[in-house]
């Protein structure tokens, strides 16, 4: 079965701190690996994939399959990054028809 | 690109009325749409997914009599709540599959609040 676990609930960092988001997945397949931004009132935003490997405002996440995480990391936490943050998985499929399994997501907020 | 346009935002209904929330795929076409539900500060539960031109299918525990969902069209799915409840109030978002490059796209979401 898919399973997202982050283990962080609320994360309170201060500006220009570093910060980690913690995602552990079960799969028994190949997974696709996500992370999701939602800013107060708004919707669901893309972050990053992991196989895009791209850096989207900072944040860097790499795919670690031996300790089956995806943790999400920044080097220098700025105020606008506050927001709920979601990892989630999907099966691999070019098809788009695999389902996204959310983590319970983590709030972050960066204190001045 | 790759909008997915979801309405209402809101809506208040009574208790025992449907209510129809729609979810149009802008500038692309949607083969595969996905159902969720979100509970206050808890994480996206998947109801069904929802393919077009055939049934959706359907997460354990999730009345598929209670939810209706039609996908008629590539480009628009609608989900109805039927014969509502207070317990059905949640917030419900759909999304979508835009392809390799940009992954899934979400809708903004709908409150729905039954009283």
């Amino acid at each position: 079965a898919q399973r997202v676990t982050q283990p962080e609930k609320l994360l309170s960092v201060f500006k220009g701190a570093p910060v980690e988001l913690k995602c552990n997945y079960s799969y028994s397949g190949s997974p696709e690996l996500f992370w999701y931004v939602q800013y107060s009132r708004q919707r669901l935003q893309l972050l990053l994939r992991h196989i895009s490997r791209e850096s989207i405002k900072g944040f860097t996440a790499d795919l670690n399959k031996g300790e089956t995480s995806f943790h999400l990391k920044k080097p220098f936490a700025q105020e606008e990054d506050s927001a709920m943050y979601y990892c989630a998985l999907s099966g691999q499929s070019r098809g788009g028809s695999e389902k996204l399994v959310f983590g319970k997501g983590t709030k972050l907020t960066v204190n001045p | 690109g790759a909008v997915v346009s979801q309405h209402p935002s809101r809506v208040i209904c009574k208790s025992g009325t449907s209510v129809k929330i729609e979810c149009r795929s802008l500038d692309f076409q949607a083969t595969t749409m996905f159902w969720y539900r979100q509970f206050p500060k808890q994480s996206l539960m998947l109801m069904a997914t929802s393919n077009e031109g055939s049934k959706a299918t359907y997460e354990q525990g999730v009345e598929k009599d209670k939810f209706l969902i039609n996908h008629a069209s590539l480009t628009l799915s609608t989900l109805t709540v039927t014969s509502a409840h207070p317990e059905d109030s949640s917030f419900y978002i759909c999304s979508a599959w835009t392809g390799v490059m940009l992954g899934y796209t979400f809708g903004s979401g709908t409150r729905l609040t039954v009283v």
